[in-house]
């Protein structure tokens, strides 16, 4: 079945930008979406992009989807502790009707 | 709109007992998924509700799981009876028109099972 793989772990210094991995499975996807989750709190949408398009930069953060080697990344510029956080990669398709994987997350620590 | 709610945030009971899960999702919102995340196993999706009927509960784990959708407001998660291993968050999240679009996530319930 479908699936979708991130590095389970990133360390960071405050300011330098981090970069965190995803691949997935699915040749259909038409959401990809990178999700945020703080401690102690649900997962919250960060952003997305549509399958159709390479990059989309929404002030600090910019997402690049290789999609013909099925590779989605985002890119956090001058990253702060705020953004010390789980990141879950997530791809949707509508393939035998629309459902949403999740990658495992990646676990961003930021040192000061 | 409040989000989606669930209740209670935190639940400590004993090997063997019923525990319950509740959800409210965002009015409005078509489906409904319950998720369990753990250190081991990261996030995983149990079951998923579209107007209050399940669609997929292939990541149910086993019988003593079950969960329920009696109207559009209000969705359950059962264990019956809980062991030590079902010990994780559990979140509730709705999306709007497909099971594609955004997900809205609850805050979660904490289950620790003794």
């Amino acid at each position: 079945g479908e699936d979708v793989e991130q590095s389970l772990f990133l360390s960071v210094r405050e300011g330098d930008s981090s970069v965190i991995n995803c691949t997935y499975t699915d040749s259909s996807s038409t959401y990809l979406y990178w999700y945020k989750q703080e401690p102690g709190a649900g997962l919250q949408l960060l952003t997305y992009i549509f399958s159709n398009m390479d990059m989309k930069q929404d002030q600090r953060l910019t997402v690049l989807l290789n999609k013909k080697d099925k590779h989605l990344s985002l890119r956090i510029a001058d990253t702060q502790t705020g953004d010390s956080a789980i990141y879950f990669c997530a791809e949707s398709s509508n393939t035998g009707g629309f459902k949403t994987i999740f990658g495992a997350g990646t676990r961003l620590f930021v040192k000061a | 709109d409040a989000g989606v709610i669930q209740s209670p945030r935190h639940e400590v009971t004993e090997m063997g007992q019923e525990v319950t899960l509740r959800c409210k999702p965002i009015s409005g919102h078509d489906y409904l998924f319950w998720y369990r995340q753990t250190m081991m196993r990261g996030l995983e999706l149990l079951i998923y509700f579209n107007n209050n009927v399940p669609i997929d509960d292939s990541g149910m784990p086993e019988d003593r799981f079950s969960a329920k959708m009696p109207n559009a407001s209000f969705s359950t998660l059962k264990i019956q009876p809980s062991e030590p291993r079902d010990s994780a968050v559990y979140f509730c999240a709705s999306s709007l028109v497909t099971a594609g679009d955004e997900q809205f996530f609850g805050p979660g319930t904490r289950l620790t099972v003794l």
